[in-house]
């Protein structure tokens, strides 16, 4: 059974502290790692696709990177309005087009 | 260019009873699908829709149940509401040949 697991569930950084957020998986046959923010209440905003191990992808004070077991989301310096929760999701190569999430982590950036 | 748009954005039900939630996708968009997110939780998928027909289900029940129309706009009907489908229900729709999919802003169900 396809699983995708982040850590940590929560983490609270001072502005300006850069940090990382951690996407595990286990899956047969990865079609593409999807990373989206999501604000309380509202839908999931698209980020990122990364398809294959080594890819990055940057945005703003934003990169996202991919192994053949996990990705990260690294936020340099990071500013209060990027608080949000920060979703990973994996598309897998059985035909099907569904998104497997993980449960997310809570981001509050203090300024 | 209009992104994803649902509607209602709010919605108070009690058990039992029925409900239906729309969807018209982003411009250009063929497939759609549903989400059920819980509180904490990341979303979960209800099932596909492309050229009017379901093309993959999650693990839901058969009081789910949607539909597309020629238009690719989408409704997901809920039968017998529980207590339990309180949620978020996101749609989200992409190009069934592109991976990339956007959502909309949900519609919060609240079942009393």
């Amino acid at each position: 059974e396809d699983q995708v697991t982040q850590s940590p569930e929560a983490l609270r950084l001072q502005e300006g502290e850069s940090s990382s957020l951690n996407c595990s998986y286990t899956v047969s046959g990865l079609r593409g790692l999807f990373w989206y923010r999501q604000d309380p209440g509202k839908g999931p905003e698209f980020l990122f696709t990364l398809y294959s191990a080594g890819e990055e992808k940057e945005k703003e004070r934003l990169k996202a990177t991919l192994t053949k077991k996990e990705s990260f989301l690294h936020i340099t310096a990071p500013k209060p309005e990027d608080s949000a929760t920060y979703l990973c999701a994996v598309r897998v190569d059985t035909g099907r087009r569904a998104l497997t999430f993980g449960s997310g982590t809570r981001l509050q950036v203090q300024p | 260019d209009a992104g994803v748009t649902q509607s209602p954005t709010h919605l108070i039900k009690t058990r039992g009873q029925q409900v239906t939630l729309r969807c018209s996708p982003k411009s250009g968009h063929d497939t759609v699908s549903w989400y059920q997110q819980a509180l904490g939780q990341g979303p979960q998928f209800i099932f596909q829709y492309y050229e009017e027909e379901e093309r993959q289900r999650g693990n839901f029940p058969d009081r789910f149940s949607g539909h597309q129309f020629p238009n690719y706009s989408s409704e997901l009907n809920v039968n017998a509401l529980l207590l339990g489908d309180s949620a978020l229900y996101l749609c989200a729709s992409s190009l069934l040949q592109n991976t990339e999919a956007f959502f909309g802003q949900g519609t919060r169900l609240t079942v009393v």
